[in-house]
């Protein structure tokens, strides 16, 4: 069965600095996609960036980017000269063949330290 | 452009009360979903709609049921609720049910069962 997990369920980092939250995964899959999500204190779930496991290279969008390694099944978020509404859970998404549900992982609370 | 809406926001119910809750997305977007976030675990699939006039049980169906009324609006209701319904539930919705697509999320609503 596909499994999504996040082990760190709480991170903080300093304003302007860079920290990277974990997530892996368990899939018998050769193709794939992968998503971060941000939840804000508003609750709204916003797309962070997302991964096709197909590409070798990483994605990037603006100060967000990704490790994607394949063959560890591990898909790290690193967000890079961190602003204070960053603050937020990330969640870590993998959509599962056939039905196409989204496995969500348990989420990291990051906080941001002025 | 309102993306995904749910109505109501918050909401308090006693053990068996029955009520719907109701979503809809203005971006023709073919699929719909139904979620809920408990402390911990993240977001779990209750229901969700491929296209209109299709529905599938998801992760944790029990005591739910869903109604795709048109490709705008899909509804959730508890029949007789219970305090394990507690939770946050949102609506999401993406363009197809491919796992390359984005799923959009409504502001989610808190229900409480007392």
């Amino acid at each position: 069965a596909q499994t999504v997990t996040q082990s760190q369920p709480e991170m903080s980092v300093q304003e302007a600095e860079t920290v990277t939250l974990s997530c892996t995964y368990d899939t018998s899959e050769s193709d794939y996609y992968l998503f971060w999500y941000k939840q804000p204190p508003s609750r709204q779930m916003i797309l962070v960036i997302r991964q096709e496991a197909y590409k070798q290279q990483n994605a990037t969008e603006n100060r967000f980017s990704v490790n994607f390694q394949k063959a560890a099944k591990s898909f790290s978020l690193k967000i890079s000269d961190s602003q204070l509404g960053d603050a937020a859970m990330y969640f870590c998404a993998y959509p599962t063949s056939g039905t196409y549900k989204y496995i969500f992982g348990t989420g990291t609370r990051l906080k941001v330290l002025a | 452009n309102a993306g995904v809406t749910q109505t109501p926001k918050f909401q308090v119910l006693k053990t068996g009360q029955s009520m719907t809750l109701q979503c809809a997305q203005d971006m023709n977007h073919n699929s719909m979903y139904w979620y809920r976030q408990d402390p911990g675990m993240g977001l779990r699939l209750i229901y969700y709609s491929a296209s209109e006039g299709t529905t599938d049980k998801g992760e944790v169906p029990n005591g739910y049921n869903v109604s795709r009324l048109n490709k705008r609006e899909f509804s959730l209701r508890l029949e007789s609720a219970a305090p394990s319904q507690t939770s946050v539930y949102f609506c999401a919705s993406s363009e197809a049910l491919s796992r390359g697509y984005e799923q959009y999320f409504g502001p989610g609503t808190r229900l409480t069962v007392t």
